[in-house]
């Protein structure tokens, strides 16, 4: 039973544009959310976090999104690059520190 | 400062032979975590080291599977015999101890395993 889900398998958009990725939990006990980039042949890299005491957290071009009662979060990239193409992971920390992943979305930004 | 390393890169063997990958954590890291991504689908929780001690092994798939971290540096995550599922990138990952359990995670490249 996934506790972690990302319905959008990939995701194109213009450079410039934003990028909106999303991410489902069923878990109410989750409360820290991360979001991991991820090149080829890479292992993931730490983007982005947000605990559950927040619904916002802004770094840069990157934002992340909590909706504790939706059990939903995203995480917006505006103005997108292309650089910025990647697999995005999305991931719960259990109480135990281990890390809980979402299938991921391939993000593709075109110039 | 160099970060985790995972020796191989990539390993082909044959169903029922026997692989060991190796994981070198960032220095002076406490944590080390090995998790599998198969098949493009998301990337799963192994199992947790704190030092040389086993913290949480819920998620090793069965007793195929073994791992160690003999005076709590390096770790070797062993399968044998291996079978045509086990096949997948294996990905490590250490991260410091103390303070807060959310103690950034650091990934190494991770070992692509190919079993025919």
């Amino acid at each position: 039973d996934q506790q972690v889900k990302q319905n959008s398998p990939s995701l194109s958009v213009q450079e410039g544009r934003i990028s909106i990725l999303n991410c489902d939990y069923t878990n109410s006990m989750f409360d820290y959310f991360l979001w991991y980039k991820k090149y080829p042949a890479e292992g993931p890299t730490f983007l982005i976090s947000i605990s559950s005491i927040k619904d916002k957290n802004e770094d840069g071009r990157f934002t992340v999104f909590l909706n504790k009662s939706a059990k939903h979060l995203s995480l917006h990239i505006v103005p997108s690059q292309p650089g910025d193409s990647a697999v995005y992971f999305c991931a719960a920390c259990s109480n135990t520190g281990k890390l809980i992943f979402g299938q991921g979305t391939t993000l593709q930004v075109k110039p | 400062e160099a970060g985790v390393t995972q020796f191989p890169s990539h390993s082909v063997i044959e169903k029922g032979q026997t692989v060991t990958l190796r994981c070198d954590p960032i220095s002076g890291h406490d944590n080390l975590y090995w998790y599998r991504r198969v098949m493009g689908k998301e990337i799963k929780f192994l199992l947790h080291f704190v030092k040389e001690s086993k913290q949480d092994e819920s998620g090793m798939p069965n007793n195929r599977f073994l791992a160690e971290r003999t005076g709590g540096t390096y770790s070797t995550l062993k399968v044998q015999p291996a079978e045509l599922e086990d096949s997948g990138v294996y990905f490590c990952a250490s991260s410091q101890e103390g303070g807060t359990i959310y103690n950034e995670q650091f990934f190494g490249p991770g070992t692509r395993l190919t079993v025919l």
